[in-house]
Formats: structure tokens, C-alpha cells, sequence
């Protein structure tokens, strides 16, 4: 749905370990997703894409993973390091509407990596 | 150099104080956006422009008014600053390739409101 200002839920994670974000969406007819990086006191940045033609798709220890039955996203980051603690937004990146298309992102989840 | 940048990159203002946060980009970009983040909470979109002629308000447009005065600028202006109106406010552009677009941000502009 449209991005509102919830409070962003939190991960924490033991270095080392797999972290996994979750992320769900609501229109069925999206078809383009990405999800974005916050780096304390910086903007967001793209880390990965995923188009709705693909269930999975890999990048440097992350992967991606879509179900477009339950409408919902996932973010795998292998290894965690302490530069991953970050805020993670998934992003609805073809969002269709009146105007044309755009962004909605989801709420975000900050990622927290213990050492 | 940075393909987006944000001035200023920190302000402090006054109660009732008209300020303007700019924002150029170098990418050649049509499209640019102007969002809000409070710390804790996620990003909340302001106002954003299609292209030059095109100009929409987002969903928390009152008390903000824009300004795209080329392709590259885009700026932001609070015309009676209040308090909660204290936050973090992020530009960015996107490309439009097909079936969707990638957004590049700012560094962010650190507002506080007196």
C-alpha cells in the first residue's frame, strides 16, 4: 500500500549470520521491485532489483526473493557485517496509478548487526 | 562529484521563518521528488515533478510548496516553518527506463525548526 510514517520494526543479527527482511506488498499488478539501502546520516541507495518474471535473483551476499502469490518480498544478506547495519526499504518501483506510474516504498526495517 | 546534491546540508530557523531547501542533479533526469524522514519513521513523499510543467503534491503537501525551475532544480520551500516541520528532507531523481524507475538521492538536509 502507500507508504505511511510507521515506525520501523528492527532485525537484530550476530555478525556472521544470515539476515532476512521481509517486505509485503498489496498490488498485484506490480512488476518491478527494488530494494534500497539507508546508511546512517545518508540517503537511501538501490542495492538490488527483481522483476515480477523472476522468483529469485542474486547479487554480492544479497538475494532477493519474490512470491507474487502472498504479494510479498524478501531480503537476504549472507555473512552480515557490521556495514550492513542499516535501514532497509523495499520499493513497489512501478507502481501503476491515474498519472502514470511510480514509487511506494514500504515502511523500512533497521537492520542491527551485533558484533 | 555527487550526481544530486542537497543545500544546505543543515539549518536552523525560527518559528515563522520562510526557508527554501535546494536540490540540482547532474543525471539528466525528468523526474524529481522531494521526501520527508522523522527519525525512527520511514520516508513520506512531499511533492514531486514528472518534468518541468508537471508538479503533484504528495501526501503530506501542506504547510511545502515547490518550485522546478529547470530539468536540474527542484526546490523546496516552507513558507511559515513550525516546529514539526523538524526533520530530514531528502531530493531525488529517477530514470524511466521501461516498466519502472530507480530513485537517486540527496545527502539529506537536517532541519530544525525553533
Amino acid at each position: 500500500g502507500e507508504s505511511v510514517g510507521l515506525h520501523l520494526p528492527t532485525l537484530s543479527v550476530q555478525e556472521g549470520d544470515n539476515s532476512i527482511i521481509n517486505c509485503a506488498y498489496s498490488n498485484s499488478a506490480s512488476d518491478y521491485f527494488i530494494w534500497y539501502k539507508q546508511e546512517s546520516g545518508k540517503g537511501p541507495q538501490f542495492i538490488i532489483d527483481i522483476r515480477s518474471n523472476m522468483d529469485k535473483r542474486q547479487g554480492q551476499r544479497v538475494t532477493v526473493l519474490l512470491n507474487k502469490t502472498v504479494k510479498h518480498l524478501s531480503l537476504q544478506i549472507a555473512a552480515t557485517q557490521p556495514g550492513d547495519s542499516a535501514v532497509y526499504f523495499c520499493a513497489d518501483s512501478n507502481f501503476r496509478f491515474a498519472g502514470g506510474f511510480k514509487t511506494i516504498f514500504g515502511a523500512g526495517t533497521r537492520l542491527f548487526v551485533k558484533a | 562529484d555527487a550526481d544530486v546534491t542537497q543545500t544546505p546540508r543543515n539549518r536552523i530557523t525560527k518559528t515563522g521563518k520562510r526557508i527554501m531547501l535546494e536540490c540540482s542533479q547532474t543525471k539528466g533526469h525528468d523526474r524529481m521528488y522531494w521526501y520527508r524522514q522523522d527519525p525512527g519513521l520511514g520516508l513520506r513523499l512531499i511533492y514531486y515533478s514528472f518534468d518541468v510543467k508537471d508538479i503533484n503534491k504528495g501526501e503530506i503537501s501542506d504547510g511545502y510548496s515547490v518550485s522546478r525551475q529547470a530539468q536540474a532544480k527542484f526546490s523546496l520551500s516552507l513558507e511559515s516553518a513550525i516546529p514539526n516541520q523538524t526533520a530530514l528532507y531528502f531530493c531525488a531523481t529517477s530514470d524511466t527506463g521501461t516498466g519502472g524507475e530507480t530513485q537517486y538521492f540527496g545527502p539529506g538536509t537536517r532541519l530544525l525548526v525553533l
